[in-house]
């Protein structure tokens, strides 16, 4: 089966500009995940989907990110504006089950450069 | 809250030697899942190994297994025969039963040295 698609792979932004990011899940997989990973961190959770519904944005910063994922299916995140602190790699990943031993699959990932 | 702490930033092993990754979790639940990922430079995620807090026995998937002890809440990962494929960050994580939401530990940066 084809894996999570995102793009675009790099970005740079200047500060206060707006910058947008979009993730194709696995075929049938219901729950969508966009993480953000800070150089030499973890990912840390931003917003998590359960088909078109928002399940968990407690860790977005709605003052500047919001994101959708409409019919279901695709996603975009988008920053604006942006800040220095946003450089990071944003990972989506998407996964069937919405319970029990849930297996997430992650994207590539994009790659976002603030000066 | 759930956190996941790992310890070591950095290790590094021989090829074909074994190398063990240390994980602990703090949580109050009784029924969640752990996972190990593998994040090569191309950073895509990658499964390597899960275990079920409700089973006793120790995860395997080939060369990687895990040594998991509920009480001390500790997860550590054993990689035999270390190959060079094997070089990458490894993250340890966390999820609770019906959540899945997946928290992550800093990382392990494991190098394989020929």
């Amino acid at each position: 089966e084809a894996g999570v698609a995102q793009s675009p792979r790099y970005k740079i932004i200047e500060k206060r500009q707006s910058v947008a990011f979009w993730c194709n899940p696995i075929s049938g997989h219901a729950t969508l995940y966009w993480y953000q990973q800070i150089l030499g961190q973890g990912p840390k959770l931003l917003i998590q989907f359960q088909n078109n519904g928002v399940v968990d944005d407690s860790q977005l910063p709605k003052d500047r990110f919001s994101a959708e994922r409409l019919k279901g299916v695709d996603s975009t995140l988008k920053i604006q504006p942006a800040k220095l602190e946003d450089s990071a790699v944003y990972l989506c990943a998407s996964s069937k089950r919405s319970t029990g031993a849930n297996v997430l699959t992650f994207g590539a990932g994009s790659r976002l450069t603030v000066l | 809250a759930q956190t996941v702490t790992q310890s070591q930033p950095e290790m590094s092993v021989q090829e074909a030697e074994t190398v063990t990754l240390s994980c602990t979790y703090d949580t109050s639940e009784s029924d969640y899942y752990l996972f190990w990922y593998k994040q090569p430079p191309s950073r895509q995620m990658i499964l390597v190994i899960r275990q079920e807090a409700y089973k006793q026995q120790n995860a395997t998937e080939n060369r990687f297994s895990v040594n998991f002890q509920k009480a001390a809440k500790s997860f550590s990962l054993k990689i035999s025969d270390s190959q060079l494929g094997d070089a990458a960050m490894y993250f340890c994580a966390y999820t609770v039963q019906g959540a899945q939401k997946l928290v992550f530990g800093q990382g392990t940066r494991l190098t394989i040295n020929p």
